[in-house]
């Protein structure tokens, strides 16, 4: 079975960094991009950037640049999306998902469970 | 950016049609997404590339797309369709963009 199972909750100070894991299994690690999006509470879905874990490459949302990086290690088949400057307002759910490239960008098909990040 | 405008709220009775628009610019010409989001829940990819449904998904569920609306209905809707539904687009940056996202209620 496919999953994507991500670390737990957090809590950090303003100011500080968070690093979020999310390990994929069931299926080849470097045949799907991998996204983050985040959920702040009651509101709706936000898309940070994605990473190829093929190679490594990254795009972010231009709102994250400078902020946020994402990285992989093939060798545990783990992502990482980490936070920096946190502010009260990045207190969200955080998700990583996969999405198939090819032939065509096919949708976010699987979702880790989510990982809360609380700045206070 | 590109911007995806969705009702917040849309309502309908058991059994009968639910339609979800998202507007954007243009948006007939790309290849949109949805998602169903229940309450405590991750999203669960519905429709892909306009039209398309990953498998597993009921057929109640289809997608539509034309010039600047796309639009995801659901027929004979059930009490467990109550759910937060997103549109997303992919736009010329390679952002990824969602819509606001519409809270069904079936009545």
């Amino acid at each position: 079975q496919v999953h994507l199972v991500q670390s737990g909750a957090e809590v950090r100070k303003p100011g500080a960094s968070v690093k979020v894991s999310c390990k994929a299994s069931g299926y080849t690690f470097t045949t799907y991009y991998i996204h983050w999006v985040r959920q702040a509470p009651g509101q709706g879905l936000e898309w940070m950037g994605i990473i190829n874990p093929n190679g490594g490459t990254t795009t972010y949302a231009q709102k994250f640049q400078g902020r946020v990086t994402m990285t992989r290690d093939t060798s545990t088949s783990t992502l990482y999306m980490e936070l920096s400057s946190l502010r009260s307002d990045d207190t969200a759910l955080y998700y990583c998902a996969r999405e198939r490239a090819a032939p065509a960008w096919s949708g976010f098909d699987i979702w880790g469970q989510g990982t809360m990040v609380t700045v206070s | 950016s590109y911007v995806l405008a969705q009702p917040p709220s849309v309502s309908v009775a058991p059994g009968q049609t639910a339609r979800i628009s998202c507007g954007g610019n243009n948006i007939g010409s790309k290849s949109v997404h949805w998602y169903q989001q229940k309450a405590g829940q991750a999203p669960v990819l519905v429709v892909y590339d306009v039209r398309d449904r990953p498998s597993g998904i009921p057929e109640r569920f289809s997608g539509s797309s034309s010039g600047n609306t796309a639009t995801l209905t659901i027929s004979r809707v059930e009490a467990g369709d109550e759910a937060d539904y997103y549109c997303q687009v992919w736009d010329s940056s390679g952002e990824r963009v969602f819509g606001g996202g519409t809270k069904l209620t079936v009545l």
